[in-house]
């Protein structure tokens, strides 16, 4: 593995069911980000973590958790996807520490909820 | 509040030079970011300012003007694999980042 992965790639799911992303790195970064992107609106924060046992909620972070239990891994369920939760979801990592601790990104998963 | 704007759509020619502005509002300023995502990939990272001045990485150069809440990303001698979305973003003391809805640029020939 080399820098942020995701898991699936893409995925179509009926609405009411549950989800879950999954996102990991190798570098040792401190800090995760889940992200949205959707046509016009940027990237908006779901959740964050800046260590391993916390995390934070985003702008929009309702419909979703997180989970991190270890600096590697940061998770992001959806309990019960609806049409609205369709979107493409980035996992990005920081190292937390640096003067410019900038964030990688990893490839993304496009999500389709029916 | 916070805040950031940028243009949405930009058009230039290929060997041209362009810049794409970036205005903010934030209570707690502590960077700023530009990013250029190629349609279909994840963001990646171009430059940083935190002080005020211009940074210059290759063909890439951005402006922080912290008193006027602006930056610009200029990028010279353009070429087709320029065309991308470039997101202006900034860290704020309080939040750990702030995007703006990016700017799609595209090269013509």
């Amino acid at each position: 593995i080399a820098g942020i992965t995701q898991a699936p790639t893409s995925q179509i799911l009926a609405a009411g069911r549950r989800m879950t992303l999954r996102c990991t790195q190798d570098m040792r970064h401190n800090a995760m980000y889940w992200y949205r992107q959707d046509l016009g609106l940027g990237l908006r924060l779901i959740h964050y973590s800046n260590t391993a046992g916390t995390t934070g909620k985003g702008e929009v972070p309702d419909g979703y958790s997180v989970s991190r239990a270890n600096t590697d891994d940061f998770p992001l369920t959806l309990a019960s996807a609806v049409p609205s939760q369709t979107s493409v979801y980035f996992c990005a990592s920081s190292d937390g520490e640096g003067a410019v601790n900038e964030q990688f990104f990893g490839p993304g998963t496009r999500l389709t909820v029916l | 509040g916070q805040n950031i704007d940028q243009p949405t759509e930009m058009t230039a020619t290929e060997g041209a030079i362009v810049q794409i502005n970036c205005t903010y509002q934030t209570s707690g300023f502590n960077g700023l970011f530009w990013y250029q995502q190629h349609a279909g990939e994840a963001p990646t990272f171009l430059s940083y300012n935190v002080l005020d001045g211009l940074e210059e990485k290759g063909r890439f150069s951005s402006f922080l003007s912290r008193s006027k809440g602006y930056s610009y990303l200029l990028l010279k001698e353009l070429q087709m694999k320029d065309s991308a979305s470039y997101l202006c973003a900034v860290r704020d003391q309080d939040y750990p980042f702030i995007w703006g809805a990016g700017t799609k640029l595209i090269i013509k020939p």
